[in-house]
């Protein structure tokens, strides 16, 4: 089984819906992030979260909300999805300490359409 | 803020020809830096890393890069590419403070022919 995983994998959505990207982790990992890829301009940060009480604005951040249930969940919500959201999403994972510092561990990703 | 900067968006090569992907950063202090690789339809995955010390750093399937700090500089390298290197590679940095998040370049697609 995957570390980070992601569902869904896949959603085609219409203008104007709510949609929920959910993450979760068996890493043990305080810190989780979600990032959005769209093709030529690379991963863009749109939130994080370094513990459970702890959420933070990425780059990216307008349209989009975030809930940290618990250490191992993370999840992404577009509370009134436009077509300019249509990309690829990814949750990553990573730890404080040692020589993993800053290392993220991505899930498999959620490429999300709005029509 | 931190930002990167690749060189190249797109590059084509031949098999067993030698790979240097450019990557500079903009940040003052001291660093982390990092390249993934994303295969096609996958998700991103480290090839390798540097936070202190040596500044040639040795990766997986091959592949190695410099920091070179008075340059600003971690390139990427291979000496003899493979078909199934096809994919595309990002470069990475964060502040070495702990509390600061991965700044990612906008990635180098990398196409290697049979």
């Amino acid at each position: 089984d995957a570390d980070v995983t992601q569902t869904p994998r896949n959603r085609i959505t219409k203008t104007g819906k709510r949609i929920m990207l959910e993450c979760s982790q068996t890493k043990g990992h305080d810190r989780m992030y979600w990032y959005r890829q769209d093709p030529g301009l690379g991963l863009r940060l749109i939130y994080y979260s370094f513990d459970v009480k702890d959420i933070n604005k990425g780059e990216i951040s307008d349209g989009y909300s975030v809930s940290r249930q618990a250490q191992a969940k993370f999840s992404l919500s577009l509370e009134s999805a436009i077509p300019n959201q249509t990309a690829l999403y990814f949750c990553a994972t990573s730890d404080l300490w040692g020589s993993n510092t800053g290392e993220l561990f991505f899930g498999e990703g959620s490429r999300l359409t709005v029509l | 803020a931190q930002s990167v900067s690749q060189h190249n968006h797109h590059v084509i090569l031949s098999e067993a020809a030698s790979l240097e992907l450019g990557c500079n950063y903009s940040y003052g202090g001291t660093v982390n830096l990092f390249w993934y690789v994303q295969y096609p339809g996958q998700h991103l995955q480290l090839l390798l890393k540097y936070f202190s010390g040596d500044p040639l750093v040795k990766g997986i399937k091959g592949f190695e890069a410099e920091f070179i700090k008075s340059k600003f500089s971690f390139n990427l390298r291979k000496p003899s590419v493979q078909w199934s290197d096809t994919a595309e590679y990002f470069c990475a940095v964060t502040p070495n403070s702990g509390y600061s998040t991965l700044t990612f370049g906008k990635g180098t697609m990398l196409l290697v022919s049979p």
